[in-house]
This record gives structure tokens, sequence and C-alpha cells, in this order.
């Protein structure tokens, strides 16, 4: 069990459109899930942290208005990167956390992944 | 602040050898947990191994085990009789006293036949 899709795998999308991205847990809700962001060959670096029915939590450095992330229900977390320009080109991925799991031994279970090209 | 460090960039390994991934974290909390996670080129991140900071032994699953030196703040994986399927990259990260997850930079492993 612990499967999250992540959808869309690709999406290539013109300069000032917006682009929206789900995130489910299939098998599982999911309390919080968490968008993370890579560039090629380098590391996953944490954008913010999505709660179910409250607002997200953002790192610094990360503008709240340009990616806006929607938890509305307990299997299902959206980002959407609004008026997308080419530096915005990324993988975007998610994660999503059991509800009700232990922190600190509770792997995150991740999406494939979203490879987002701004032309 | 809680930072993971992977100083080895990319690694070759010849087939049915062994491999040690190093890790290195520093936190001041005493309660924390180190996990490994493979991505493959296809780009999915897939779960292999966890260290709890209280853990009295080496975690260990299949061919993966962790060697957790916790004075030395180290948490390196090893890969044992290495698989062409191995080929991928592998980050080390760390949990602290909330859900996220902290990455290091990643090390590329790429088995050779």
């Amino acid at each position: 069990g612990a499967v999250v899709s992540q959808h869309p795998s690709r999406v290539i999308c013109k300069s000032g459109t917006s682009v929206k991205i789900e995130c489910r847990s299939l098998d599982f809700q999911a309390t919080t899930m968490f968008w993370y962001r890579q560039f090629p060959k380098q590391s996953l670096m944490l954008m913010a942290t999505s709660n179910e029915g409250s607002k997200a939590t953002y790192e610094q450095g990360v503008e709240k208005d340009k990616f806006l992330i929607n938890h509305a229900s307990l299997t299902l977390s959206t980002l959407t990167v609004t008026s997308a320009h080419p530096e915005d080109s990324s993988f975007y991925i998610c994660s999503a956390r059991k509800a009700g799991r232990r922190s600190y031994n509770s792997p995150l279970h991740f999406g494939n992944g979203t490879r987002l090209t701004v032309t | 602040a809680q930072k993971i460090t992977q100083t080895q960039p990319g690694m070759f390994v010849q087939e049915k050898e062994a491999v040690t991934l190093d890790c290195t974290y520093d936190t001041s909390d005493p309660s924390y947990g180190l996990f490994w996670y493979k991505q493959p080129s296809s780009g999915e991140m897939i779960f292999l191994i966890y260290q709890g900071s209280y853990d009295q032994q080496n975690a260990t699953e299949g061919r993966y085990s962790l060697n957790f030196q916790k004075a030395r703040k180290s948490a390196n994986l090893v890969i044992s009789a290495s698989q062409l399927g191995d080929s991928a990259m592998y980050f080390c990260a760390m949990r602290v006293n909330d859900y996220k997850l902290s990455f290091g930079a990643g090390t590329t492993v790429t088995v050779r036949a």
C-alpha cells in the first residue's frame, strides 16, 4: 500500500500561463503533504508543507502567490504554478505522510514527479 | 538548523561488489530519523532504509545496510552485491521534530558490468 499518484507526469506550457499539478494518496489518508522542487542533478528542495483544511506553510524564499497550494481533502493536494516563466521549469515532486503514523520512522511516500517545461 | 552532507557527487562500482555512500548530518535535537532514498533516472523516490537516533542496532533491509555512527553523526549506506539496476541517484535525508525531510545533495552511483 501507500501509493501516491502525481499528475501530470510531464507538462509543457507557454510563458504566462498557469499549470496545476495534482498529488493524490490512493490507498491512505494523508494529513500532510509536501511539495518539493528539484533541478537536474540536484537535491530536493522543500517548497511548502500542505495540511488538510488549512493554509500551506511555505519555506523561506518560496513565493506563495506564485505557487498556490490547496489541500482540500485527506487524499488530494494541488500545486498551481501561476504565470509560469522559463525559470519555473523544473521537476516538482510531492510526498505524503499517512495520517496517524508516528513521525520519526514513517517514510514519506512520494509521487512520481512532474516535469514542467515552460517555453 | 539541520544539515545533511553527502560529499561524493558520483561513484562507480563493479557489479557484484559492495559500495558505501557517505552521509553526515548535523542537528542539536536528540530525537531524529535518518532515511535513504533511491532516485532512478525516471525520477521516482524509492524509500530504502530508516535509522532512528535511539536505535541501538544498525538498520538492514536486504542488500542495504546503514552504518550508523552516532558520535560521528554519520549514517553511511552500504549496498552489497551491486546490481546494474542499482545505478541511480541516492539521497540521505533527516527528519527532526516535524514531518519534514531535509535532503543531502545526493550521490550518483553507476554500476559497471
